[in-house]
């Protein structure tokens, strides 16, 4: 597709269980992001990937969450043993280059509801 | 420890009037600044952005202003049309990481 596709658009799981979100970067994008958004929050940093670089994992809230981007393309976002407070709505953007000076082009997010 | 921050979390102008953003920042070595907007079940889309080296920039209806003695950055949109009623994000950085303000919903009023 033309735009950043994520998967799925809605989640509801039961605390305690293990879910797994999907981004689809626009062809060619060497950089991908996942952040999320909080009730009133603003967007929060999780990880970056950049190529085959080693990806930047400072933004994960606990070893609950993580993340893996098969052949340079789709990444899949998992938190294992979901809490309510991981409630949010997920989102993945990518970017031609590593730099923030390229704009980021983000999906519509998954919103996640952990009840 | 919020690094860019947006104390207005909604604004309402009148349609044609001046819509005015305003976001701070605390970090220094950031050089260099977006805003976004988001609609509803919609991801943020990038709008215009600003180099450090700049102190505004304009495209179209939209203009934003870096004051780095300050860390401030505002955005200014005019005149405000219906289809900017959304949620308006400050994003900064000095890497590749975006560090995002909690966002401003802006109403414009027929």
């Amino acid at each position: 597709g033309a735009g950043v596709s994520q998967s799925p658009s809605n989640k509801v799981t039961e605390k305690g269980k293990d879910v797994e979100l999907r981004c689809d970067p626009i062809s060619g994008h060497t950089a991908l992001y996942w952040y999320r958004q909080s009730l009133g929050q603003g967007l929060e940093f999780l990880i970056y990937f950049q190529g085959n670089s080693a990806p930047d994992k400072s933004g994960l809230p606990s070893d609950r969450f993580s993340a893996e981007r098969t052949g340079g393309s789709v990444s899949t976002l998992t938190i294992q043993r979901t809490q309510q407070e991981d409630s949010a709505v997920y989102l993945c953007a990518s970017s031609l280059v590593g730099q923030g000076q390229t704009e980021a082009f983000f999906g519509q997010g998954t919103r996640l509801t952990v009840v | 420890d919020q690094q860019v921050k947006q104390n207005s979390p909604s604004l309402s102008v009148q349609e044609g009037r001046i819509s005015i953003l305003n976001c701070d920042y605390t970090n220094s070595m950031f050089d260099y600044f977006l805003w976004y907007k988001k609609y509803p079940a919609e991801g943020p889309t990038f709008l215009i952005s600003i180099s450090s080296i700049k102190d505004k920039n304009e495209d179209g209806r939209f203009t934003v202003f870096l004051n780095k003695s300050a860390k401030h950055l505002s955005l200014h949109i005019v005149p405000s049309q219906p289809g900017d009623s959304a949620v308006y994000f400050c994003a900064a950085t000095n890497d590749y990481k975006l560090s995002f303000g909690a966002g401003t919903t802006v109403t414009v009023r027929a």
